[in-house]
C-alpha cells in the first residue's frame, strides 16, 4: 500500500498552460505538504496545511494555488507555467503539526514538471 | 532564522570503506528536530532518522550511526562498509518548534564504487 501518492509521476506542458498535481495520503496524518526541488536537488517547502486550513505558505507566486477537499489529499494548482517552473515536486505528510512537530514526513514519489 | 549546512558536495568511495556525511545546523529554537533523509537515484525520499534536540544518545541503526553533538551544532552520518546500494543524496534537516517549517541542507552525494 501505497503511503503518500502523487499523479502523474511526469508533467511535460507547455509555456502559458495550466495543471494541476494530485496528491492523496493514507497514513491519517493531520498536515500535508509541497515542496519543490530543484535542479540543483535543493528542496524547497512551498506550502503547509494541517486540517484543511493553510498553515505555512512561503514566497511563492501566486499563481500556485494549493487545494485540500480533505486532510488526506492536497491538491496543486498552476496557472500560466513558466520555465522556471520545471522542477520536481514532492509532496509530504506528518502527523498534527504544533504537539508533534517533531514528527517525520514521509514523502511522496514526486512529480518531474517540465515546462517547455 | 533556521540553516542546515551540508559542506561537502560530493563524496566517491569505494565499497566497504567507511564514509561519514557532515551536517552542521543553527536555530534559535531551544527544542528542535534533526533529521536525515535519503534520496536514491531512482528519486523518492526516504526517511533515515529523527534525533530531538534534548535527546543528545547517538543511534545505530546497522551499519548506519548519527553522532548528535549540541556542541558543535552537528549531526554527522556515518556509513559502515559502505555498498553500492548506499549510493544515493543525502538530506540532513532541522525543523524547530510548532508550526515552523522543515530546513533542508542542499545534500551531499554519494558514490560508492565496487
Amino acid at each position: 500500500d501505497t503511503a503518500v501518492s502523487q499523479t502523474p509521476k511526469y508533467l511535460v506542458t507547455q509555456m502559458g498552460n495550466d495543471k494541476s498535481i494530485k496528491c492523496e495520503q493514507n497514513l491519517g496524518h493531520d498536515t500535508m505538504y509541497w515542496y519543490k526541488q530543484d535542479s540543483k536537488k535543493f528542496l524547497k517547502i512551498m506550502f503547509s496545511y494541517n486540517n484543511k486550513e493553510l498553515i505555512i505558505n512561503e514566497t511563492v507566486p501566486n499563481r500556485f494555488s494549493p487545494k485540500s477537499p480533505d486532510k488526506a489529499h492536497l491538491n496543486l494548482h498552476i496557472n500560466s507555467l513558466e520555465l522556471g517552473d520545471s522542477a520536481v515536486y514532492f509532496c509530504a505528510s506528518s502527523q498534527v503539526l504544533g504537539q508533534g512537530a517533531g514528527n517525520e514526513q514521509f514523502f511522496g514519489p514526486g512529480t518531474r514538471l517540465t515546462v517547455l | 532564522a533556521q540553516k542546515v549546512t551540508q559542506a561537502q558536495t560530493e563524496i566517491s568511495v569505494v565499497e566497504k570503506e567507511d564514509v561519514t556525511l557532515d551536517c552542521v545546523y543553527e536555530t534559535r529554537d531551544t527544542t528542535y528536530y534533526l533529521f536525515w533523509y535519503k534520496q536514491p537515484p531512482s528519486g523518492e525520499l526516504v526517511f533515515l532518522i529523527r534525533r530531538n534536540s534534548f535527546d543528545e544518545q547517538n543511534e545505530i541503526s546497522g551499519r548506519y550511526s548519527w553522532n548528535f553533538q549540541k556542541s558543535t551544532s552537528s549531526f554527522n552520518f556515518t556509513i559502515t562498509a559502505s555498498q553500492v546500494v548506499d549510493s544515493a543524496v543525502y538530506f540532513c534537516a532541522l525543523r524547530g518548534g510548532a508550526n515552523s517549517k522543515l530546513t533542508f541542507g542542499k545534500g551531499i552525494t554519494l558514490s560508492v564504487r565496487p
